[in-house]
């Protein structure tokens, strides 16, 4: 069974600061993972989507890379913004029903000004 | 605008009735889901519906049912037999559907969500 694991579950840093979220999960046989955020009470914005065959996408300061071997996944963020303060939750969609996605439990960013 | 919509934002509902939340899209996607959240946790999903006219059970279907009569509705209603329905809903949807060999690789789109609260 699938499980997607995000660690920190929280995260505080000074405005400006670079920084990465974490996302580990159990199954390498995915067809795509996603990265989202979301504001409080919010629904889901998608960030970037990486396919299975990608190593990496960018969006702006944004970076998200895939290993698939060791089941991991990073988003970075440069130069980070209060405006970048919103959960970020990680998703992969899995080779058992194509139209399946499993999600982390997000990790809470916190920007300071 | 293209995009989903769901009713009501926020929902209160009394031991022992049936609620439903509305999930319309003006998007022209196949695929569309209903997930449900709670504090602190990731998505967790109810129910998901491919094409028109059926629907597969997802993790936690249990209390819940859904219909799929039109291509851009998915209501969910939430039954008295759910014990602990409190916590926000989403509904989302894909273009892809992931049937007859075709891989739902692309993103999904959320709607704005609705908190239900059982009084």
């Amino acid at each position: 069974k699938q499980e997607v694991t995000q660690i920190p579950a929280a995260l505080s840093v000074p405005e400006g600061e670079n920084l990465v979220l974490n996302c580990s999960f159990t199954d390498s046989a995915i067809y795509n993972l996603q990265w989202f955020r979301q504001d409080p009470g919010k629904g889901l914005t998608s960030l970037l989507l990486i396919q299975s065959s990608q190593r990496e996408q960018t969006s702006g300061r944004l970076n998200a890379s895939l290993d698939k071997s060791s089941g991991r996944s990073t988003l970075y963020i440069a130069a980070s913004q209060p405006g970048d303060s919103a959960t970020y939750l990680c998703a992969v969609c899995v080779y058992s029903s194509a139209s399946k996605i499993i999600f982390g439990s997000g990790t809470r960013l916190s920007i300071r000004p | 605008d293209g995009g989903i919509t769901q009713s009501p934002k926020y929902l209160f509902r009394k031991e022992g009735q049936n609620v439903t939340l509305s999930c319309e899209q003006n998007l022209n996607h196949d695929a569309m889901y209903w997930y449900r959240q709670d504090p602190g946790q990731g998505l967790r999903l109810i129910y998901y519906s491919q094409i028109v006219n059926d629907f597969q059970k997802g993790d936690i279907a249990e209390g819940y049912s859904v219909s799929r009569e039109k291509k851009e509705s998915f209501p969910l209603t939430v039954t008295s037999a759910q014990k602990n329905p409190t916590a926000f809903y989403l509904c989302a949807s894909r273009k892809g559907t992931g049937v007859s060999g075709t891989v739902a690789t692309d993103t999904q789109y959320f709607g704005p969500g609705t908190r239900l609260t059982v009084l």
